[in-house]
C-alpha cells in the first residue's frame, strides 16, 4: 500500500506570484482534502475534491483553487501570493464518506 | 464551521506520569473525534479516534473519552515516554460533514 505523497517538499515564492502544489493519494483512496497549517496552529480546511469536483470549501478566498485527476492525484493552486500564505500545506486522502483521513508529509511554502 | 477548542496549549510531564488533553466542540451533530500526533517536521498521524456511540476507547497507553452531553472529549496518555513528545491535535467534523476542523494543538514535552 502506497501512502500519501506530496511535492515539492519546500518552495520559496515572491509575493504576487502563483504556485502549484501536488499530492498523490494513498492507494485506493478517491477523496482528497487540502489543509493549510500556519506555524504553531492546527490544520485549517481549504477544500475537498471527489470525482474531480470540489466537494466543500473552508474559509479561503477564490485565489485558492484545486484540481483532482482521474487517478485521484490532486493539485492546489494559489494565485497572487500574499505573505500570510506562508505555511505548511497538507493534503489528506480518504474514501468518500469516511472520516478517517491520512496526511501527506506536506509542502512548506515561504512567501517573501 | 465547527469550533474546536483545545487545552492546554503546552503540557510538560515527568516520564512515567500521565498526560491529559481536553477538547470541546460546538456542533452537537458531530459524531467522530480523532486525535492526531505530529512530530517536529513530520505529517500529522492518526493515533486514535472515537465515534459518538461509545464513551471510551483504549489502545495500549492511550485512551480517548467522550462526553456528548457536555460536548467534550479528552486524550489520556499513561506511562509517558520520551517518544510521546510531540504536538497533539484533536478534531471534529466540519459542518456535520466528512471534513475535519482541528484544535490549535497541544505541545507535550516528556521530561526524562
Amino acid at each position: 500500500e502506497t501512502g500519501v505523497t506530496q511535492s515539492p517538499t519546500h518552495l520559496i515564492k515572491t509575493r504576487g506570484q502563483q504556485v502549484t502544489l501536488r499530492c498523490s493519494s494513498q492507494s485506493g483512496h478517491n477523496t482528497v482534502s487540502w489543509y493549510q497549517q500556519a506555524l504553531g496552529q492546527g490544520p485549517q480546511f481549504i477544500f475537498q475534491y471527489y470525482r474531480e469536483e470540489e466537494n466543500g470549501r473552508g474559509n479561503f478566498p477564490p485565489r485558492f483553487s484545486g484540481l483532482q485527476f482521474p487517478n485521484y492525484s490532486s493539485e492546489l493552486n494559489v494565485n497572487a501570493l500574499e505573505l500570510d500564505d506562508s505555511a505548511l500545506y497538507l493534503c489528506a486522502s480518504t474514501f468518500f464518506g469516511s472520516y478517517e483521513q491520512y496526511f501527506g508529509p506536506g509542502t512548506r511554502l515561504t512567501v517573501t | 464551521g465547527e469550533n474546536v477548542e483545545q487545552h492546554p496549549s503546552t503540557l510538560s510531564v515527568q516520564e512515567g506520569d500521565s498526560a491529559v488533553i481536553k477538547c470541546t466542540y460546538s456542533d452537537s451533530a458531530s459524531n467522530y473525534f480523532p486525535w492526531y500526533k505530529q512530530e517536529l517536521g513530520k505529517r500529522p498521524q492518526l493515533i486514535i479516534d472515537i465515534r459518538s456511540n461509545v464513551g471510551e476507547k483504549k489502545d495500549q497507553r492511550i485512551a480517548v473519552t467522550l462526553n456528548k452531553t457536555a460536548k467534550h472529549f479528552s486524550l489520556h496518555i499513561t506511562e509517558t515516554q520520551p517518544e510521546d513528545s510531540a504536538v497533539y491535535f484533536c478534531a471534529a467534523p466540519f459542518r456535520g460533514d466528512y471534513k475535519l476542523s482541528f484544535g490549535a494543538g497541544t505541545t507535550v514535552t516528556v521530561r526524562a
